[in-house]
């Protein structure tokens, strides 16, 4: 079936460091991936989404590019801010028609000055 | 206005009584959505509504039930409330389902059973 891993449930950085945030999916074909951020006091919301393979997302600084080879979707942004702390969501949407869109776990960052 | 609003934003429940959530949205969406948030684990997809049509996940099918009066209002009701019910309640919609559907979500609703 459909799956989404996040392995970190939490990532603390510094103002200005580099963020990467790991997400691996289980599916078959090619599927639509997106990257949701909730901050908090609020819904989800689509930072980004990638629909084709190999293909690269990109907004607000951050990027992310779909891997079918690893199965990956990672999240990186090259240098965070502390308006960047929010929960960060992987999210699968099947490939196959009549499938919805799966979550991750999400992972938690938070920056400090 | 892409907003989604959901009332209440917090519901203290006692267990074995019913719990009526709302959710509406002003964006015209064909399709709205009702997920469970508990900690530590991904926000789960109860069911949803394309236009009319109402789809439950197979494992949460008896436990929770829906109602979308019109396009712009969607319930979620639970007929006898557990402590395990006790979780944040999402609403979302999309302009047609499925899964290429950009989803605009609200705050969510803070259900406590006890």
């Amino acid at each position: 079936g459909n799956s989404v891993t996040q392995m970190q449930g939490q990532v603390t950085l510094s103002e200005e460091e580099f963020l990467f945030i790991n997400c691996t999916y289980s599916t078959t074909g090619y599927p639509t991936l997106f990257w949701y951020v909730q901050y908090p006091g609020e819904g989800p919301q689509l930072l980004l989404k990638v629909t084709t393979a190999n293909n690269k997302g990109s907004s607000r600084g951050f990027e992310a590019t779909y891997d079918k080879g690893t199965t990956s979707f990672h999240l990186q942004k090259a240098s965070v801010q502390e308006s960047d702390s929010a929960v960060y969501y992987c999210v699968l949407g099947g490939a196959n028609s009549g499938t919805y869109q799966r979550f991750g776990t999400g992972t938690k960052l938070q920056v400090v000055p | 206005d892409t907003t989604v609003k959901q009332n209440p934003r917090y519901k203290l429940a006692r267990v074995g009584k019913p719990v009526n959530l709302i959710c509406s949205q002003t964006m015209n969406h064909d399709t709205m959505y009702w997920y469970q948030k508990k900690p530590n684990q991904a926000p789960k997809l109860l069911l949803f509504y394309y236009d009319k049509i109402l789809n439950r996940e197979a494992d949460t099918f008896e436990k929770f039930q829906s109602s979308r009066p019109n396009n712009s209002f969607c319930s979620l009701y639970i007929g006898s409330a557990g402590l395990e019910y006790s979780a944040m309640y999402l609403c979302a919609s999309s302009r047609l389902g499925g899964r290429y559907a950009e989803q605009f979500f609200g705050p969510g609703t803070r259900l406590t059973v006890l």
